[in-house]
């Protein structure tokens, strides 16, 4: 099966500057998270959806973060304006309903200048 | 909250050494463990997992025992080789939550040959 993706893989940009990140799941797949690892450090969830829905974003900095999953499939991850603290990974993993092991992607590097 | 405690890195080895990366958790209720494995340049990849007390997850050489009374999931590996450099997640999923894995800081480890 078909991994999941996520792009670009690389991006740069400068600080107040906004940027997007895109994932797409494995095929059905309903749950599906954004994880955010700064170097050196384990990843951080910053969002889980249940199919379009959201079902914890407490550790999303909603000033600046936003993410939408529409029709429950593909989503984006928005970072508006750009912080220097914001340079990290950003990994996107799903899971299938009932199993308790998550499928990460390779993730999108950000480095803000 | 729920946390992962990983012993810090690097740690360095000779080909065909034995390696031992300590882990401990803080947990409510009764979690699942996991250890995911980063290659450089690649995604979070799941290495073994283990849903209750006393299981035992092993992968590829690797194995870890879910030990309750003292709260450890410790990763060890009877010959390490040289393409087992990476580093080593350990993580922990909530118990009737929403299966969000809490990430350790991680433990790179280095084998020379």
């Amino acid at each position: 099966e078909a991994g999941v993706a996520q792009s670009p893989r690389y991006k740069i940009i400068e600080k107040r500057q906004s940027v997007a990140f895109w994932c797409n799941p494995i095929s059905g797949h309903a749950t599906l998270y954004w994880y955010q690892q700064i170097l050196g450090q384990g990843p951080k969830l910053l969002i889980q959806f249940q199919n379009n829905g959201v079902v914890d974003d407490s550790q999303l900095p909603k000033d600046r973060f936003s993410a939408e999953r529409l029709k429950g499939v593909d989503s984006t991850l928005k970072i508006q304006p750009a912080k220097l603290e914001d340079s990290a990974v950003y990994l996107c993993a799903s899971r299938t309903t009932g199993a308790n092991v998550l499928t990460f992607g390779a993730g999108s590097r950000l480095t803000v200048l | 909250g729920d946390s992962v405690t990983q012993m810090e890195g690097p740690v360095t080895l000779s080909e065909e050494a034995f390696l031992t990366i300590n882990c401990t958790y803080t947990a409510t209720g009764y979690p699942s463990l996991f250890w995911y494995v980063q290659y450089p340049g690649e995604g979070l990849q799941l290495l073994l997992k283990a849903t209750k007390a006393d299981d035992k997850g092993s992968n590829k050489g690797f194995e870890a025992t879910y030990r309750k009374e003292t709260t450890s999931f410790h990763l060890e590996k009877g010959s390490v080789q040289v393409s087992d450099s990476a580093v080593y997640f350990c993580a922990l999923s909530e118990s009737g939550g929403y299966n969000k894995l809490i990430f350790g800081a991680g433990t790179r480890l280095a084998v020379h040959p």
